[in-house]
């Protein structure tokens, strides 16, 4: 199946730092990604949708300014968590719709663990 | 008008056996719905997906049966391993690619 990369796979950082989440899908172009967040035990939770070349759309409730995504090439979006605080940390992953496949499929990146002290 | 719910929450199997895990959806303008498996700590992997114009689709052990009259579907996991003990999700896609999840099945299959 299609491969989509996250980096860091977890990252710690100190509360009042920023920290950037890379998401690649590597043997298909995406117009589009999406990053969730997840906690333990739930289910995965739509923080927003990265565009290529055009501003980010954001679910109901997530602070644009505090989670800023950047898609400046169609196979790399980031997610930059600034000002980080404890109640940030979470596991973050990112997904992208591969336009190649019969089914539009959507393929998931391995997450990334952030971790706020 | 949004939701998909799966049940059951948490299910046991014995090595061997099936594995059902149900999911419901309300609306009708979702036009694909995936199955994915998650370990602990892993991101999710796509298991098998299918088109609402199709009532069933058959990957090795793995089935989805689509009802789309009901507005449901199911996975079904025949000859359950231990090693397919992990969360799976069902999935619903909607307008621009958004997809919304059910809540999660945790399968345990025993040795």
């Amino acid at each position: 199946g299609a491969v989509v990369s996250q980096h860091p796979s977890r990252v710690i950082c100190k509360s009042g730092t920023s920290v950037k989440i890379e998401c690649r899908s590597l043997d298909f172009q995406a117009t589009t990604m999406f990053w969730y967040r997840q906690f333990p035990k739930q289910s995965l939770m739509l923080m927003a949708t990265s565009n290529e070349g055009s501003k980010a759309t954001y679910e109901q409730g997530v602070e644009k300014d505090k989670f800023l995504i950047n898609h400046a090439s169609l196979t790399l979006s980031t997610l930059t968590v600034t000002s980080a605080h404890p109640e940030d940390s979470s596991f973050y992953i990112c997904s992208a719709r591969n336009p190649g496949s019969s089914l539009g499929s959507i393929y998931f990146g391995e997450g990334s663990w952030l971790t706020v002290v | 008008q949004q939701q998909v719910k799966q049940s059951p929450q948490s299910l046991i199997v014995q090595k061997g056996g099936i594995s059902i895990i149900n999911c419901a959806y309300e609306n009708t303008a979702f036009d694909y719905f995936p199955w994915y498996q998650q370990f602990p700590g892993k991101g999710p992997a796509l298991l098998i997906a299918i088109r609402p114009d199709v009532s069933e689709k058959k990957e090795g052990r793995f089935t989805i049966s689509f009802n789309k009259s009901a507005k449901q579907f199911s996975l079904h996991i025949m000859d359950s391993q231990p090693g397919d003990s992990a969360t799976y999700f069902c999935a619903a896609r909607s307008e621009g690619s958004r997809l919304t999840f059910g809540e999660g099945t945790q399968l345990t299959v025993n040795p």
